[in-house]
């Protein structure tokens, strides 16, 4: 069974950072795509980050560039999101997700990142 | 980048009903890489349908997917109590991946 775990959301004050991680099992992780999917309270969906097998390629929303950044380990089986420089649009719930063929197959249950002084 | 619109952005149904989302994307889809997912109130969202109209394994075959361009279609073709939720549409044709603001469908 695919297993996806978040963790490391928190309270952080503006300008803050942090690091959120994603534990994976019950796949093969280092042949899976991965990303990060957030959503803020009350709003829809919005794509963040995903990175390729090897980590050799990274993609990112406009909104995050230069501000975030998505890395893996694959010997850990785990994903992770550096997130700097915090703003109060950031604050979401941060969904760990598996790729499927161009799609999110797999999603975790979600960390929550609030943003407040 | 490419900005879907869904319509409607909610609706009242009544189990049984037929219910039809709309998925419009601002330049055509070269590639068919138009996903669905399904949100219930508090959980994680749900792969439906990826790939326009390739249902994902377990998902129940009232659902179904059709389109081509920049016009696509969700189908629930006899809604069930479990069928309301918030259903989402997602282009993956290019980066930045992008999602519909979302369809809620209610209970009438």
């Amino acid at each position: 069974e695919v297993q996806l775990v978040e963790s490391g959301g928190d309270l952080v004050q503006p300008g803050g950072a942090l690091t959120l991680s994603c534990a994976a099992s019950g796949f093969t992780f280092r042949n899976s795509w991965m990303g990060w999917v957030r959503q803020a309270p009350g709003k829809g969906l919005e794509w963040v980050a995903n990175i390729n097998r090897d980590g050799s390629q990274k993609y990112y929303v406009d909104s995050v560039k230069g501000r975030f950044s998505i890395s893996r380990d694959n010997a850990k089986n785990s994903l992770y999101l550096q997130i700097n420089s915090l703003r109060a649009e950031d604050a979401a719930i941060y969904y760990c997700c598996r790729h499927g063929n161009d799609n999110f197959e797999y999603w975790g249950q979600g960390t929550l990142v609030t943003v407040s002084s | 980048d490419i900005q879907m619109t869904q319509s409607p952005s909610s609706l009242s149904a009544s189990v049984g009903d037929r219910v039809t989302i709309t998925c419009r994307t601002s330049q055509s889809l070269s590639r068919t890489y138009l996903n669905w997912y399904q949100q219930k109130l508090g959980e994680a969202p749900k792969l439906l349908i990826y790939g326009v109209s390739s249902l994902q394994s377990g998902v129940p075959s009232r659902f179904s997917g059709s389109g081509s361009g920049t016009d696509f279609t969700l189908t629930i073709s006899s809604l069930q109590p479990e069928d309301f939720a918030t259903y989402y549409c997602q282009q993956a044709n290019s980066h930045p991946w992008t999602f519909g603001q979302g369809t809620k469908v209610e209970i009438k």
